[in-house]
Protein backbone atom coordinates (compact mmCIF):
# COMPACT_ATOMS: atom_id res chain seq x y z
CA UNK A 1 0.00 0.00 0.00
CA UNK A 2 1.30 3.85 -0.39
CA UNK A 3 1.94 5.22 2.92
CA UNK A 4 1.20 9.42 2.39
CA UNK A 5 2.65 11.47 4.92
CA UNK A 6 2.12 15.09 5.72
CA UNK A 7 4.04 18.05 8.08
CA UNK A 8 4.07 19.67 9.17
CA UNK A 9 1.62 18.01 11.81
CA UNK A 10 0.36 21.62 12.91
CA UNK A 11 0.91 25.34 11.57
CA UNK A 12 -0.58 28.85 13.10
CA UNK A 13 -0.45 31.01 10.54
CA UNK A 14 -1.49 35.20 11.10
CA UNK A 15 -4.39 36.10 9.15
CA UNK A 16 -3.55 36.72 5.52
CA UNK A 17 -0.31 35.31 5.44
CA UNK A 18 0.73 32.25 3.24
CA UNK A 19 0.15 28.67 4.82
CA UNK A 20 1.76 25.54 3.12
CA UNK A 21 1.42 22.29 3.56
CA UNK A 22 3.66 19.54 2.22
CA UNK A 23 1.72 16.24 1.12
CA UNK A 24 4.66 12.97 0.44
CA UNK A 25 3.98 9.34 -1.29
CA UNK A 26 6.11 6.36 -0.85
CA UNK A 27 5.64 5.83 -4.27
CA UNK A 28 4.51 8.01 -7.68
CA UNK A 29 1.54 8.75 -8.19
CA UNK A 30 1.81 9.95 -11.31
CA UNK A 31 0.56 8.00 -14.13
CA UNK A 32 3.38 7.97 -16.71
CA UNK A 33 -0.15 7.11 -19.93
CA UNK A 34 -2.15 10.26 -18.55
CA UNK A 35 0.66 12.15 -16.93
CA UNK A 36 -1.82 12.76 -14.43
CA UNK A 37 -0.98 13.10 -10.66
CA UNK A 38 -3.69 11.15 -8.68
CA UNK A 39 -3.65 12.91 -5.56
CA UNK A 40 -6.15 15.04 -3.68
CA UNK A 41 -6.42 17.48 -0.86
CA UNK A 42 -9.59 18.00 1.42
CA UNK A 43 -10.56 20.32 3.57
CA UNK A 44 -12.62 19.49 7.01
CA UNK A 45 -13.67 21.83 9.67
CA UNK A 46 -14.94 20.57 13.06
CA UNK A 47 -17.81 18.50 13.37
CA UNK A 48 -18.23 18.34 9.09
CA UNK A 49 -17.59 15.93 6.29
CA UNK A 50 -14.45 16.88 3.96
CA UNK A 51 -14.73 18.69 1.17
CA UNK A 52 -12.70 18.30 -1.56
CA UNK A 53 -10.32 21.16 -2.75
CA UNK A 54 -7.84 19.99 -4.98
CA UNK A 55 -7.82 16.83 -7.27
CA UNK A 56 -5.05 15.52 -9.98
CA UNK A 57 -3.11 17.72 -7.85
CA UNK A 58 -3.51 20.95 -8.71
CA UNK A 59 -6.85 20.94 -9.98
CA UNK A 60 -9.55 23.36 -8.56
CA UNK A 61 -12.81 21.63 -7.19
CA UNK A 62 -15.54 24.31 -8.40
CA UNK A 63 -16.75 26.96 -5.81
CA UNK A 64 -12.96 26.57 -4.28
CA UNK A 65 -11.74 29.93 -4.12
CA UNK A 66 -8.54 30.29 -5.66
CA UNK A 67 -6.40 31.32 -2.51
CA UNK A 68 -6.35 27.48 -2.49
CA UNK A 69 -3.76 25.85 -5.13
CA UNK A 70 -1.86 22.51 -5.21
CA UNK A 71 1.71 21.55 -7.09
CA UNK A 72 4.03 18.85 -7.08
CA UNK A 73 4.54 15.72 -9.08
CA UNK A 74 5.36 12.50 -8.35
CA UNK A 75 5.95 11.74 -4.91
CA UNK A 76 6.14 15.20 -3.32
CA UNK A 77 2.92 17.76 -2.89
CA UNK A 78 2.30 21.25 -1.74
CA UNK A 79 -1.27 23.00 -0.68
CA UNK A 80 -0.89 26.87 -0.20
CA UNK A 81 -3.01 29.04 1.13
CA UNK A 82 -2.07 32.20 -0.19
CA UNK A 83 -3.60 34.40 1.88
CA UNK A 84 -5.25 32.78 5.23
CA UNK A 85 -8.86 33.38 6.33
CA UNK A 86 -10.38 32.60 8.98
CA UNK A 87 -12.75 30.06 7.91
CA UNK A 88 -9.57 28.28 6.49
CA UNK A 89 -9.39 26.93 10.44
CA UNK A 90 -9.83 23.06 9.36
CA UNK A 91 -7.54 19.91 9.39
CA UNK A 92 -6.25 19.42 5.21
CA UNK A 93 -5.53 15.95 4.47
CA UNK A 94 -3.96 14.76 1.34
CA UNK A 95 -5.10 11.24 -0.17
CA UNK A 96 -3.78 9.33 -3.20
CA UNK A 97 -5.99 7.60 -5.59
CA UNK A 98 -3.35 5.76 -7.48
CA UNK A 99 -4.12 2.39 -6.47
CA UNK A 100 -7.28 0.73 -5.32
CA UNK A 101 -6.76 1.21 -1.43
CA UNK A 102 -7.40 4.93 -1.15
CA UNK A 103 -5.12 6.24 1.40
CA UNK A 104 -4.93 9.64 3.33
CA UNK A 105 -2.38 11.22 4.95
CA UNK A 106 -2.51 11.84 9.11
CA UNK A 107 -3.64 15.55 8.14
CA UNK A 108 -2.37 18.87 9.14
CA UNK A 109 -4.50 21.29 11.16
CA UNK A 110 -4.32 24.69 10.34
CA UNK A 111 -4.89 27.84 13.39
CA UNK A 112 -5.12 31.27 13.34
CA UNK A 113 -1.65 32.84 14.87
CA UNK B 1 -29.41 19.00 -4.83
CA UNK B 2 -26.68 16.33 -4.89
CA UNK B 3 -27.04 14.65 -0.91
CA UNK B 4 -25.69 11.34 0.97
CA UNK B 5 -27.69 10.06 3.98
CA UNK B 6 -26.32 7.75 6.21
CA UNK B 7 -27.98 5.22 8.84
CA UNK B 8 -27.54 2.32 10.25
CA UNK B 9 -25.11 2.79 12.91
CA UNK B 10 -25.34 2.55 16.81
CA UNK B 11 -23.85 0.41 19.91
CA UNK B 12 -22.98 -2.92 19.31
CA UNK B 13 -21.33 -5.61 20.74
CA UNK B 14 -17.62 -7.06 19.63
CA UNK B 15 -18.25 -9.94 17.28
CA UNK B 16 -21.43 -9.01 16.21
CA UNK B 17 -22.60 -7.59 13.03
CA UNK B 18 -24.05 -4.10 11.73
CA UNK B 19 -25.17 -3.15 8.11
CA UNK B 20 -24.52 0.45 7.32
CA UNK B 21 -26.93 2.25 4.10
CA UNK B 22 -26.28 5.35 2.29
CA UNK B 23 -29.05 6.49 0.47
CA UNK B 24 -28.03 8.64 -2.55
CA UNK B 25 -30.05 11.50 -4.57
CA UNK B 26 -29.46 14.52 -7.00
CA UNK B 27 -27.36 12.49 -9.41
CA UNK B 28 -27.29 9.43 -11.27
CA UNK B 29 -26.03 7.17 -8.84
CA UNK B 30 -25.52 4.16 -11.23
CA UNK B 31 -22.78 6.31 -13.26
CA UNK B 32 -20.46 6.79 -10.13
CA UNK B 33 -18.44 4.65 -8.19
CA UNK B 34 -18.83 4.97 -4.50
CA UNK B 35 -16.79 4.19 -0.88
CA UNK B 36 -16.87 4.18 2.39
CA UNK B 37 -14.70 6.53 4.61
CA UNK B 38 -14.41 5.88 8.18
CA UNK B 39 -12.70 8.49 11.12
CA UNK B 40 -11.96 7.44 14.63
CA UNK B 41 -12.84 9.77 17.29
CA UNK B 42 -10.34 12.69 16.90
CA UNK B 43 -8.34 11.10 14.70
CA UNK B 44 -7.59 11.34 10.89
CA UNK B 45 -10.00 9.75 7.73
CA UNK B 46 -9.13 5.95 6.43
CA UNK B 47 -10.55 4.63 3.20
CA UNK B 48 -12.38 1.35 4.20
CA UNK B 49 -14.43 -0.04 0.85
CA UNK B 50 -15.23 0.91 -2.30
CA UNK B 51 -17.31 -0.27 -5.26
CA UNK B 52 -17.56 0.31 -8.67
CA UNK B 53 -20.93 1.60 -10.52
CA UNK B 54 -21.59 -1.45 -11.99
CA UNK B 55 -20.39 -3.67 -8.77
CA UNK B 56 -18.05 -5.15 -10.84
CA UNK B 57 -15.17 -3.81 -8.94
CA UNK B 58 -14.82 -3.69 -5.04
CA UNK B 59 -11.65 -3.06 -2.82
CA UNK B 60 -11.55 -2.93 0.81
CA UNK B 61 -8.92 -1.95 3.59
CA UNK B 62 -6.43 -4.57 4.98
CA UNK B 63 -8.06 -3.80 8.20
CA UNK B 64 -11.59 -4.91 7.23
CA UNK B 65 -11.01 -7.45 4.36
CA UNK B 66 -12.59 -10.84 4.88
CA UNK B 67 -14.93 -8.88 7.44
CA UNK B 68 -16.72 -6.13 5.47
CA UNK B 69 -18.52 -6.53 2.41
CA UNK B 70 -19.81 -3.56 0.57
CA UNK B 71 -22.63 -3.60 -2.00
CA UNK B 72 -25.09 -1.28 -4.06
CA UNK B 73 -28.40 -1.65 -5.42
CA UNK B 74 -28.52 0.97 -8.48
CA UNK B 75 -32.56 0.49 -8.58
CA UNK B 76 -32.51 1.72 -5.22
CA UNK B 77 -29.76 4.60 -5.26
CA UNK B 78 -28.31 2.84 -2.17
CA UNK B 79 -24.78 1.90 -1.26
CA UNK B 80 -24.30 -0.71 2.06
CA UNK B 81 -21.65 -1.60 4.17
CA UNK B 82 -22.29 -5.06 5.72
CA UNK B 83 -19.69 -4.64 8.74
CA UNK B 84 -19.59 -8.96 10.44
CA UNK B 85 -16.82 -9.86 13.41
CA UNK B 86 -16.83 -6.30 14.49
CA UNK B 87 -13.80 -5.04 16.98
CA UNK B 88 -13.47 -2.32 19.31
CA UNK B 89 -10.92 -0.56 16.65
CA UNK B 90 -13.88 -0.48 14.32
CA UNK B 91 -15.67 2.20 16.72
CA UNK B 92 -15.64 5.13 14.03
CA UNK B 93 -17.58 7.88 12.32
CA UNK B 94 -18.40 6.06 9.01
CA UNK B 95 -18.81 8.68 5.62
CA UNK B 96 -20.28 7.14 2.62
CA UNK B 97 -18.55 9.46 -0.07
CA UNK B 98 -18.93 9.70 -4.22
CA UNK B 99 -16.34 9.35 -7.37
CA UNK B 100 -15.78 12.42 -8.71
CA UNK B 101 -16.54 11.42 -12.45
CA UNK B 102 -18.54 8.79 -13.77
CA UNK B 103 -17.49 5.62 -14.72
CA UNK B 104 -14.28 6.11 -13.46
CA UNK B 105 -12.70 3.98 -10.36
CA UNK B 106 -9.15 5.74 -9.57
CA UNK B 107 -10.74 9.37 -8.97
CA UNK B 108 -11.20 11.69 -5.61
CA UNK B 109 -14.32 11.76 -3.84
CA UNK B 110 -16.44 14.51 -4.52
CA UNK B 111 -19.47 14.57 -1.96
CA UNK B 112 -19.57 13.56 1.09
CA UNK B 113 -22.44 12.08 3.15
CA UNK B 114 -22.53 13.56 7.20
CA UNK B 115 -21.75 10.11 8.71
CA UNK B 116 -23.09 7.26 11.01
CA UNK B 117 -21.20 6.55 14.20
CA UNK B 118 -20.43 2.87 15.33
CA UNK B 119 -19.64 1.75 18.55
CA UNK B 120 -18.35 -1.26 18.88
CA UNK B 121 -18.39 -1.85 22.92
CA UNK B 122 -19.61 -4.58 25.53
Amino acid sequence: DIVMTQSPDSLAVSLGERATINCKSSQSVLYSSNNKNYLAWYQQKPGQPPKLLIYWASTRESGVPDRFSGSGSGTDFTLTISSLQAEDVAVYYCQQYYTTIFTFGPGTKVDIK
Amino acid sequence: EVQLVESGGGLVQPGRSLRLSCAASGFTFDDYAMHWVRQAPGKGLEWVSGISWNSGRTGYADSVKGRFTISRDNAKNSLYLQMNSLRAEDTALYYCAKGAYSSTWLIAFDIWGQGTMVTVSS
